[in-house]
């Protein structure tokens, strides 16, 4: 699976948009990009996932580059609720096989009030 | 939350000790995958099954962890002789396998201190 490269950390006012970049310049053309956010001592919450269409869900919008190399999730208004550590995975999917997720080091999210 | 859950939620054992953690997936779910989670670190895959076989395990999963799914169902994680690097988040996460959708649904965790 492609690597993912995320800024560490990252600030949003509360009520502003938040907005994740993450690159991943060696995706191929059969692998999904997917987000997952950890909020502190939970387990990894799946928030959305696209392979070259813009998506969006009740919780973010996810947009992909033209060229794939690169996406960003948005939180249309940010709340303190999600302050969390955002991860951006790349994935292949095959149907037949062992789909694990390869988890970064990920963005560390901080709504401020 | 998810539909899928683990008990204990926390674990406290002395080096040495055996653990056993349990994780209920959701359950039309055929695929149940561990992971582990150390502090800072994003977590990292363990083992997987489909349906009650295990087809990967990790070179993390030294010969002291097993993993069983005996029913295709719940699933249990064990660890022989604990030792402090054991220490960790033990996470489980369960899908219903289908190319083009499939979506890993985590639960809580379970947190083990090896003392």
């Amino acid at each position: 699976d492609a690597k993912t490269t995320q800024p560490t950390s990252m600030d949003c006012a509360e009520g502003r948009a938040a907005n994740l970049p993450c690159n991943h310049s060696t995706i191929s053309g059969n692998e999904y990009v997917y987000w997952y956010r950890q909020i502190h001592s939970q387990g990894p919450q799946y928030i959305i996932h696209g392979l070259k269409n813009n998506e969006t869900n009740e919780m973010a919008s996810l947009i992909i580059t033209e060229d794939r190399k690169s996406s960003t999730l948005i939180l249309p208004h940010a709340t303190l609720r999600d302050t969390a550590v955002y991860y951006c995975i790349v994935r292949h999917l095959t149907n037949f096989g062992n789909e694990k997720l390869t988890f970064g080091t990920g963005t560390r999210l901080t709504i401020i009030p | 939350d998810t539909g899928v859950s683990q008990n204990p939620r926390h674990k406290i054992t002395k080096r040495g000790q055996n653990v056993t953690f349990r994780c209920d997936p959701i359950s039309e779910h055929n695929r149940l995958y561990w992971y582990r989670q150390t502090l800072g670190q994003g977590p990292e895959f363990l083992t997987y099954f489909q349906n009650e076989a295990q087809l990967e395990k990790s070179r993390l999963l030294s010969d002291r962890f097993s993993a069983e799914r005996p029913k295709g169902s719940f699933s249990t994680l064990e660890i022989q002789r604990t030792e402090q690097g054991d220490s960790a988040m033990y996470l489980c996460a369960s899908s219903l396998s289908n190319a083009a959708q499939e979506t890993q649904y985590f639960g809580p965790g379970t947190r083990l201190l090896v003392l």
